[in-house]
């Protein structure tokens, strides 16, 4: 069974990167069918889409963090991570990283995140 | 961005009753609208995709329905397993967006 573990510091000093490894274990990264991705709950917040990467490296990201977010994929490791510069006490948050699958109907692509890991908070303080 | 509204904020219920949870997108999301549940110290759990399709292994009782703007999702004989917060997602765009969820608790 496909699980997802986040790792990184728990604290990070405001102005510098935080930086979270997601490892997947039970399943292969490279896997075409699948994309990963990156989201992060706030606290007193609502969820928040950070980003995605497929196993060919390509990435998307949200442009509210554009700039300051680079996910890559180490597909020897079965691992992405999540780099996030410049960071401020906005970015404290519980993060998750997950699976996207997705069900095709015709032309239409159906995307959802499927496996979720349990998440690590990360608090930003000077 | 597509901004994903949901309502009510919070939710008292019985065990046993129907619930009904929606969801309304800024714009059209035609049917790209996924449901999760997250309980507490828990990861979200996926429920529902498409609008409508129902996950593998999620228990019938949980219902979908929707398209364009306004979506629904229905509990009907709520368990005590099902007390849990409920957000809605749009993936009509890259940037996806969640909406604030809605959070169900036992009355």
């Amino acid at each position: 069974q496909l699980q997802l573990q986040e790792s990184g510091p728990g604290l990070v000093k405001t102005s510098e990167t935080l930086s979270l490894t997601c490892t997947v274990s039970g399943g292969s990264i490279s896997s075409s069918s699948y994309s990963w991705g990156w989201i992060r709950l706030p606290p007193g917040k609502g969820l928040e889409w950070i980003g995605r990467i497929y196993s060919s490296g390509s990435t998307y990201y949200n442009p509210s963090l554009m700039g300051r977010v680079t996910i890559s994929v180490d597909t020897s490791r079965n691992q992405f991570s999540l780099n996030l510069s410049s960071a401020s006490a906005a970015d404290t948050a519980l993060y998750y990283c997950a699976r996207l699958g997705y069900s095709r109907d015709g032309v239409d692509f159906y995307y959802y995140m499927d496996v979720w890991g349990k998440g690590t908070t990360v608090i930003v303080s000077s | 961005d597509i901004q994903m509204t949901q309502s009510p904020s919070s939710l008292s219920a019985s065990v046993g009753e129907r619930v009904t949870i929606s969801c309304r997108a800024s714009q059209t999301i035609n049917r790209y609208l996924n449901w999760y549940q997250q309980k507490p110290g828990q990861a979200p759990k996926f429920l529902i995709y498409s609008a409508s399709s129902l996950q593998s292994g999620v228990p019938s009782r949980f219902s979908g329905s929707g398209s364009g703007t306004d979506f629904t999702l229905t509990i009907t004989s709520l368990q005590p397993e099902d007390f849990a917060t409920y957000y809605c997602q749009q993936s009509y765009s890259t940037t996806y967006t969640f909406g604030q969820g809605t959070k169900l608790e036992i009355k």
